[in-house]
């Protein structure tokens, strides 16, 4: 099946630090989604992104799609307490009606 | 809060049971989405309803089985529950019936099966 790596798997990382995450696929997505879980929640959108090449920003965080509509990446930086979750990638296929494939999430981990 | 209502939060079944899950989507949304997530893992998709109809299906088992009313409310019926059945179910719902439209999660229904 459709396979989408999203990398890393976790990141221990100190407050104020930047953060950088990624999800590749060997096919191309139309859209690509990119959400937020924390503990004992459902997931939250936090930025939607419908063209090759986009780049869109939500406060701290910035997002891209890949020009070639196989790879995005979402950056948060100047991290603070809050920003500890899972972060998900979600991209949909141009074809077929399968809905969004997910990666399986990278974990955000401030260290004390 | 998303606006997605999901119940109950919490439930626990022996293997071979049957649950139903409930799930009400926002005001004004037409689509319901339900995955599945296991432990520290991603989502699966499993099935999306749209205005009553089935509109898309994933990796749903075929001991699972879904259904959205006329008012938009949808059940996930699963039977014949196995121990790996054992997740937390979401139900996403948006506005469109295109996948590629913004979706809102509800909170989720933990699933235990001892």
């Amino acid at each position: 099946g459709q396979q989408l790596n999203q990398s890393p798997q976790s990141m221990f990382i100190q407050e104020g630090e930047d953060v950088s995450m990624n999800c590749t696929s060997s096919s191309i997505f139309n859209t690509w989604l990119w959400y937020k879980q924390d503990p004992g929640e459902g997931p939250v959108l936090l930025i939607a992104l419908y063209k090759a090449g986009e780049l869109t920003s939500n406060g701290r965080l910035t997002a891209q799609f890949g020009i070639t509509r196989k790879d995005s990446f979402l950056n948060i930086s100047a991290s603070i307490p809050s920003d500890v979750g899972i972060y998900f990638c979600a991209g949909q296929f141009l074809t077929g009606v399968l809905g969004f494939i997910w990666g399986a999430g990278t974990k955000l981990i401030i260290k004390p | 809060d998303s606006g997605v209502t999901q119940t109950p939060k919490h439930l626990i079944t022996a293997t071979g049971q049957r649950v139903t899950l409930r799930c009400s989507p926002r005001s004004g949304d037409l689509s319901v989405y339900w995955y599945q997530q296991s432990l520290d893992q991603g989502l699966q998709f499993l099935i999306q309803y749209y205005n009553g109809e089935e509109r898309a299906k994933g990796n749903i088992l075929e001991r699972f089985s879904a259904q959205q009313f006329p008012d938009l409310h949808s059940e996930l019926n699963l039977s014949s529950l196995e121990l790996g059945d054992s997740a937390l179910y979401f139900c996403a719902s948006s506005v469109g019936g295109q996948l590629n439209t913004e979706a809102f999660f509800g909170q989720g229904t933990r699933l235990t099966v001892v």
